[in-house]
Parts: C-alpha cells; sequence; structure tokens
C-alpha cells in the first residue's frame, strides 16, 4: 500500500529564509506526486505536481519541488519565504495502477511558522 | 467561476442526530471524493464516486453513506452522529478517475462538532 511521511510537524522560519518541506512516499511503481497548502480555515489548494520528465517541477507562488527516486523523496523548497506562506503543507502520492480505485493518500502535514 | 462549494460552513451537532453535508462542484468532474482531516492524522478518504450513478468506500466509511444523483452534486450523510465524527470536511473533485495525472480540487470544507 502506498504511504507518505512528512517527518517535521511543524518548521518555523524567518521571514526571507529559505525553506525546506520534506517528504518521502513508499510505493511499488512511478509515483505521481504532489504538493497542497492550506491556508488557516481554507481548503486544500494544488502547489505543483510530479508525473514524469525532468526531477526538478516549479509551482505556484514561488515553490519548487525535487523528486529523488533513489531517496524515494519529493522535498518542497522555496528560495525566500514570505509571511503569506505561513500555512499547512501536504504531500501526497496518487494511485497509478488506474481502474476503479484511484485515490490520493496524504501525509500528516507540516504546519509552517514564519517569524517577522 | 465556484468550483465546489460546501455547506454548511460549520455545525454544531447533537450526538445521535442526522446530518447532511452537501457538496456540489459546477466543473463538471465525473470523480468526487469526501474526505476528513483530523488533527495529526491528515487527510482520510471516506467515500468517493467515480461517476455519477457509482459510489466506493474508501479507508474510513464507518458510520457515513453518500449518493451521487447527478454529476454535480454529492452529499455525505451520517445517519446518527457520534462525537468521533467531530472533524472537518472536504470534499474533492477530479475530471476522471482515471488518467492520474488529473488534479484533484478541494472545497473549503465543513467543521463538524458533535457534542
Amino acid at each position: 500500500a502506498q504511504s507518505v511521511t512528512q517527518p517535521d510537524i511543524h518548521i518555523t522560519v524567518s521571514e526571507g529564509a529559505s525553506l525546506e518541506l520534506r517528504c518521502n512516499y513508499s510505493y511499488g511503481a512511478t509515483p505521481y506526486l504532489f504538493w497542497y497548502v492550506q491556508s488557516p480555515g481554507q481548503g486544500l489548494q494544488l502547489l505543483l505536481k510530479y508525473f514524469s520528465g525532468d526531477t526538478l517541477v516549479q509551482g505556484i507562488k514561488g515553490f519548487e519541488a525535487e523528486f529523488k527516486r533513489s531517496q524515494s523523496s519529493f522535498n518542497l523548497r522555496k528560495p525566500s519565504v514570505h509571511w503569506s506562506d505561513a500555512a499547512e503543507y501536504f504531500c501526497a502520492v496518487g494511485d497509478n495502477s488506474g481502474g476503479s480505485n484511484y485515490k490520493l493518500t496524504f501525509g500528516k502535514g507540516t504546519l509552517l511558522t514564519v517569524n517577522p | 467561476i465556484a468550483g465546489i462549494t460546501q455547506a454548511p460552513t460549520s455545525q454544531i451537532l447533537a450526538a445521535g442526530r442526522r446530518m447532511t453535508l452537501r457538496c456540489t462542484q459546477d466543473m463538471r468532474h465525473n470523480a468526487m471524493y469526501w474526505y476528513r482531516q483530523d488533527l495529526g492524522l491528515g487527510l482520510r478518504l471516506i467515500h468517493y464516486s467515480n461517476t455519477a450513478g457509482t459510489t466506493g468506500k474508501g479507508e474510513v466509511p464507518d458510520g457515513y453513506s453518500v449518493s451521487r444523483a447527478n454529476t454535480d452534486d454529492f452529499p455525505l450523510t451520517l445517519a446518527s452522529a457520534v462525537p468521533s465524527q467531530t472533524s472537518v470536511y472536504f470534499c474533492a473533485s477530479r475530471r476522471e478517475h482515471t488518467g492520474v495525472g488529473e488534479t484533484q480540487y478541494f472545497g473549503p470544507g465543513t467543521r463538524l462538532l458533535v457534542l
């Protein structure tokens, strides 16, 4: 069964600092990977996704993520964090076996606090 | 474009009462999903529907039922609410249930407190 681990429950960074959120997955085939962001009191918004090709993917709001098959990782990065980036971030893996049971499996989330 | 709407935004419910959470999407997506989000547990799939007229069980279906009479609506019903169903509920949709590259879109959520 597929699974996603986000090792950091809570991260605090200063505004302007760089950010890396970790995500490790377990999946038997080529994974389809996603990062979502959830602002307080809001639903989830897709930041970026990886299916194939270039292992460095660019997303919205200046975020990027790098797929590393050898490490089973899909870490999210941003060179300079803004106060508005404070939110909870979820990594997810999509079941690519097709058929009727497609679903996303989410990690438990990483809460990002940004200090002024 | 509204995307996905959910109602109510929040609700306090007495245990034992019946409650239906509403979800409507205007994107003509075939696949729809219900998740619950609990602190420290992330999002867990309750039920899904690949297309109108079909439904399936997710990871945590007990105590919940769904129906999919048409493409746009996917209501979630708690037949007899219990305190453990206190959670934030998210409805989601994607264009097709196949095609794993499809983006899944989420509604704003319903916050439910069962006392």
